[in-house]
């Protein structure tokens, strides 16, 4: 089976860009969720997809940050403008429905300088 | 108080020692525990899953969850160079809305010496 992937692989912009992510899931999963994972912590969830309705974007800072799951398939986390703080590695997981383990893939390093 | 506590570490051990990740949570609503490993520069992979109270073995990996401690813990027997990662535990409960939110820990910083 196809893991979760994720592109690009790394990223650097200045701070006021934008910048894009990609992520396509494990086939037949429904669940994709979004992590932001700053150095030396655990990943923090930032918006989750069940098929391709948001179910929690609690902790997205939607004046800046943007996500959308076309056919409840692939999903694209977008943001505009970047700030400093935003570096970090984004992570994208699936899962086959909701109470089933994440599958993570390997993530978007993100500097914004 | 954080949901879930983890020790950050650094932990380093000699090659073939019993090693002991640990987590406590809060929340009694958590139902599902699991351990991630995370190599440098690579997504967590899912090492352990589990829902009730008790052990559960995979090879050198055994997943111990003490529900009424509200404590988890991971153990890596005959520890190799190649376990050296970062160990995240996480804990899953359901929501009002019928989905379920997951909760990382902080993550272990494990080194295995050879």
């Amino acid at each position: 089976e196809a893991g979760v992937a994720q592109s690009p692989r790394y990223k650097i912009i200045e701070k006021r860009q934008s910048v894009a992510f990609w992520c396509n899931p494990i086939s037949g999963h429904a669940t994709l969720y979004w992590y932001q994972q700053i150095l030396g912590q655990g990943p923090k969830l930032l918006i989750q997809f069940q098929n391709n309705g948001v179910v929690d974007d609690s902790q997205l800072p939607k004046d800046r940050f943007s996500a959308e799951r076309l056919k409840g398939v692939d999903s694209t986390l977008k943001i505009q403008p970047a700030k400093l703080e935003d570096s970090a590695v984004y992570l994208c997981a699936s899962s086959l429905r909701g109470d089933s383990p994440l599958h993570f893939g390997n993530g978007t390093r993100l500097t914004v300088t | 108080q954080k949901e879930v506590e983890q020790d950050p570490g650094p932990l380093s051990v000699p090659e073939g020692a019993i090693v002991s990740l640990n987590c406590t949570y809060s929340n009694s609503a958590f139902q599902y525990f699991m351990w991630y490993r995370q190599y440098s520069r690579k997504g967590p992979e899912l090492l352990m899953y589990t829902y009730s109270s008790g052990n559960k073995e995979d090879g050198r990996f055994t997943a111990q969850v003490d529900k009424s401690s509200k404590y988890i813990s991971l153990f890596i027997r005959d520890s190799q160079p190649s376990d050296s990662a970062t160990y995240l535990c996480a804990m899953s409960a359901g929501t009002t809305s019928g989905t379920y939110k997951y909760i990382f820990g902080t993550g272990t910083r494990l080194k295995v010496l050879a």
